[in-house]
């Protein structure tokens, strides 16, 4: 059973188009979600979220988690062709030791 | 300068060879790891490591191991190189001991097994 989701799993938008990517968790005793961005080689990190409806911002991406609902959103506005990545979710936890589960990433294709 | 550095970038050898591969970091963090990506894109975490821990995802076989000669260096040893080890590893670092701290990872090294 996935303890991270995301969703959609691919998504192709065209230049200047606002998107969002979803991650879900199902986890007891969270302690943190980040975003990476993965473009050819390695990932990037991108945001990292602890508390709830604090959204982290920068430039075209933003970030917001919900702890009621256990999820968080990653928006990207105006979006470019040199947004076109994997992105991906990770949640740590504290399970028999702290933990870190990765989702299988949003693929995002931006076309012009 | 690259902050993570990984030799090699691409390694090919045959099932049942025993091979490593190193990992350096220039940031001066505290915490290194290890993760396996998978054809699917799936990144999985497979050893975190600081001065005082190894903690080590119990999904992982025990031909996999990890030696750290210092702080800045985590190297990965794979004993009976199997097929299904073929991916790309990755090696990554941070500051602090939590898993959940910004990581900075290196550009991979592409394995396959023949």
């Amino acid at each position: 059973e996935d303890k991270v989701v995301q969703s959609p799993l691919s998504l192709v938008v065209h230049e200047g188009d606002t998107v969002t990517l979803n991650c879900s968790y199902e986890v007891t005793n969270f302690r943190s979600l980040l975003w990476y961005k993965q473009e050819k080689k390695a990932p990037t990190f991108l945001f990292m979220l602890t508390s709830s409806g604090i959204e982290k911002k920068s430039g075209r991406l933003s970030s917001i988690l919900d702890k009621k609902e256990l999820f968080s959103i990653l928006n990207i506005t105006a979006t470019q062709t040199g947004d076109s990545a994997i992105y991906l979710c990770a949640v740590e936890y504290l399970q028999g030791g702290y933990q870190l589960t990765f989702g299988k990433g949003t693929k995002l294709s931006v076309i012009p | 300068d690259t902050a993570v550095s990984q030799t090699p970038k691409y390694l090919v050898t045959q099932m049942g060879n025993d091979k490593s591969i190193k990992c350096e970091q220039n940031l001066g963090h505290d915490t290194m790891y290890w993760y396996k990506q998978d054809s699917k894109k799936f990144l999985k975490i497979m050893f975190s490591y600081n001065n005082k821990e190894l903690i080590i995802n119990e999904t992982v076989p025990n031909r996999f191991s990890p030696k750290s000669p210092d702080k800045a260096h985590l190297n990965l040893h794979i004993n009976s190189l199997e097929l299904g080890d073929s991916a790309v590893y990755f090696c990554a670092s941070s500051h602090g001991t939590g898993v959940g701290q910004p990581q900075h990872f290196g550009d991979g090294t592409r394995l396959s097994i023949l």
